[in-house]
This record gives structure tokens, sequence and C-alpha cells, in this order.
């Protein structure tokens, strides 16, 4: 079946220490997405890529880094620079970010601070 | 730019009532809309989605919106709700590249 593996679904990350997030999509979908959710908060955009080798911040960027070296991947790193990492991280793709077809997302990785 | 309000935080209902969560957004030429359920500790899922053409929206599990532009509403309803619909509900519009989002709404099935 189609979909998008994110992995692990636990994450816990030590102080000063970068940690990365696995996003794998076999949609075959040009544009990916990082999400963070935090209680009683919508989902706050991250970053997002519309084509391989190309990426953008979102609303939030500061303290993350992204790749998209294959058109199936986009892994998140979260660095030490991100002071107040624990949240729900939600990866998501579409078709691409002109089209109005609906964003597909991954089951989460939760990210707690040790 | 666009925003989103999801006017109740919590909708509490008993089993097999209707349910209407609400949606509001901000004014726009034209807008596309959608709403997503989360399940605890899973990602997003859609459930319907307006792109244009009938204002009334049928989408999966029973559940249905309707857009209407001169409240800028797009509130999801659901005639008899069913334990398994405890999650919570998310309303977005589309802008330029992304979605904005609401901060969702919780729904509580009492039995």
């Amino acid at each position: 079946d189609g979909g998008i593996t994110q992995s692990p679904k636990y994450l816990f990350r030590k102080e000063g220490q970068n940690v990365t997030l696995s996003c794998e999509q076999n949609l075959n979908h040009d544009a990916m997405y990082w999400y963070r959710q935090d209680p009683g908060q919508g989902l706050r955009l991250i970053y997002y890529s519309q084509i391989v080798n190309d990426f953008q911040k979102g609303d939030i960027a500061e303290g993350y880094s992204v790749s998209r070296e294959k058109k199936e991947s986009f892994p998140l790193t979260v660095t030490s620079a991100q002071k107040n990492p624990t949240a729900f991280y939600l990866c998501a793709s579409s078709m691409g970010t002109a089209t109005n077809q609906p964003q597909h997302f991954g089951d989460g990785t939760r990210l707690s601070i040790l | 730019a666009q925003s989103v309000t999801q006017l109740d935080s919590q909708v509490p209902v008993f089993e097999e009532a209707p349910v209407e969560l609400r949606c509001n957004y901000s004014s726009s030429v034209s807008v596309y809309l959608f709403w997503y359920v989360q399940y605890p500790n899973q990602g997003l899922q859609l459930l319907l989605k307006y792109l244009s053409g009938s204002t009334l929206v049928k989408g999966i599990n029973g559940f249905e919106a309707e857009f209407n532009k001169s409240q800028t509403s797009f509130h999801l309803r659901k005639p008899s709700v069913h334990i398994s619909d405890t999650a919570e509900y998310f309303c977005a519009v589309k802008e330029d590249y992304q979605l904005i989002w609401g901060a969702g709404t919780k729904l509580i099935i009492k039995p």
C-alpha cells in the first residue's frame, strides 16, 4: 500500500544533541512537508519541499534543518539550537504545492527531552 | 493572510446524537477547505474537502460539511455519532503553497 512512513515513533533527545527524524513516502508525490504539533494548537509548518534538492522555510524553521536528496525521503534534523523541541512531529506529502490536492500524513514521531 | 478559527476546543455529545463542529475562515476571493481527523497518537486523515461546486460536501465515516461563503464558514456535521468518532478534528484552508490550520476540536462521545 502507498503511504508515508515516519520513524522512529518515539525519540528522546539529550541536551546539546542533534536528532534526525525520518520520513519516507512511496506515493510518488513531489511535495513534502514537516509540521510541529503542540497541545491545543494547530499544526505549524517547519519546512516544505516542492521538488528534489529544493526546500523552503516555513513559519518556525529556526533550530531545524532538512534535506531532500531523493524524491521519496525528507528527513528533519532537530538541532541543539531548538530550545523547546518536545512536540509531536508530522510529515506530509502532496502531489504538488500548487495543486489543491490534499496532503497525506504519516503517523508522527513524538520527541521528548531526557 | 488567511486564518482559521475553530470555535470550540472540545465538544461533548452523547452517542447516537447529532454533532456540529464549527470552523470559520477569514475572507478570501476563493478558498479551498479541508477537514481532517486525528485519532490519538496518529497522523491526520482527510475527512472531506471543498474545492468548488456543490456547497454540501460529503466525506468518509458519515461526515458532511457545508461551505457558506457569506458567513465564511465550513462547519462539519454528523447526524449520529459513534464511540469510534472520538478524535480531534482539524479544519484547514489552502493559501499559496501551504495549509493554514485551526487549533482543533476534540470530539468527546459520552456513552
